[in-house]
């Protein structure tokens, strides 16, 4: 059965680069059907996409978010990870790890996601000196 | 701020139908499809619904999903105290390559 595991330091430091990773039992995520990726929500608020990532490397990310952000894949730990970097306390929130199905690409080789059907508990981050 | 709008927050009594809505405004998601979560703070949101109107596996027939141009809807029959928790509609927005976008969020208490 999938289980996904957020794991991270809880408490990271304005301007410093939050790094998380996402551990997937259960399957490989090699699989040709899901990305993985990153939703968090900060304290009081709903929930935000960050960034996923489908096996071979390719990622997208929250337009947002983008120029902070990275979502890398380790097909040998079977892990996903995440960079944020220079954060502030507006980054502060729980994570989750999402596995999210793909449909299929369209004629100009963008994917179409359908929908994040396992989810991990999340990680709590605070930034804060 | 979110492309889909949801209100934010709706009550009922116990065996009582909800209805939640999620509104793409001038965005058109009328051929995206739309999915359905349930979070309980503190705990992994769930999956309810996916392609506007089907239940995964272990979902039962209370929760129900439909989709009408940019108006996507989340129904709630037979009401349960357990039921109360944040309910979040979201799409994969391919022509704006925005991702994944969310609905702010509805705030489901149960009287």
């Amino acid at each position: 059965q999938l289980q996904l595991q957020e794991s991270g330091p809880g408490l990271v430091k304005p301007s410093e680069t939050l790094s998380l990773t996402c551990t997937v039992s259960g399957v490989p995520i090699t699989s040709r059907n899901y990305y993985l990726g990153w939703i968090r929500q900060p304290p009081g608020k709903g929930l935000e996409w960050v960034g996923s990532i489908y096996y071979s490397g390719s990622a997208y990310y929250n337009p947002s978010l983008a120029s902070r952000a990275t979502v890398l894949e380790d097909t040998s730990e079977n892990q996903v990870s995440l960079q944020l970097r220079s954060v502030t306390a507006a980054d502060t929130a729980v994570y989750y790890c999402a596995r999210q199905y793909l449909g299929y690409y369209s004629g100009s080789g963008s994917p179409l996601l359908y929908y994040m059907d396992v989810w991990g508990k999340g990680t709590t981050v605070t930034v804060s000196s | 701020q979110s492309v889909l709008t949801q209100p934010p927050s709706v009550s009922a009594a116990p065996g009582q139908k909800v209805t939640i809505s999620c509104s793409a405004g001038n965005s058109n998601i009328g051929t995206d499809f739309v999915s359905w979560y349930q979070h309980v703070p503190g705990s992994a949101p769930k999956l309810l619904i996916y392609d506007n109107n089907k239940r995964p596996s272990g979902i039962p027939d209370r929760f129900s999903g439909s989709k009408s141009g940019a108006a996507a809807t989340l129904g709630i029959t037979g009401l349960q105290t357990g039921d109360e928790a944040d309910y979040y509609c979201a799409t994969w927005n391919s022509r704006l390559s925005e991702g994944w976008v969310f609905g702010g969020g509805t705030k489901l208490t149960v009287l």
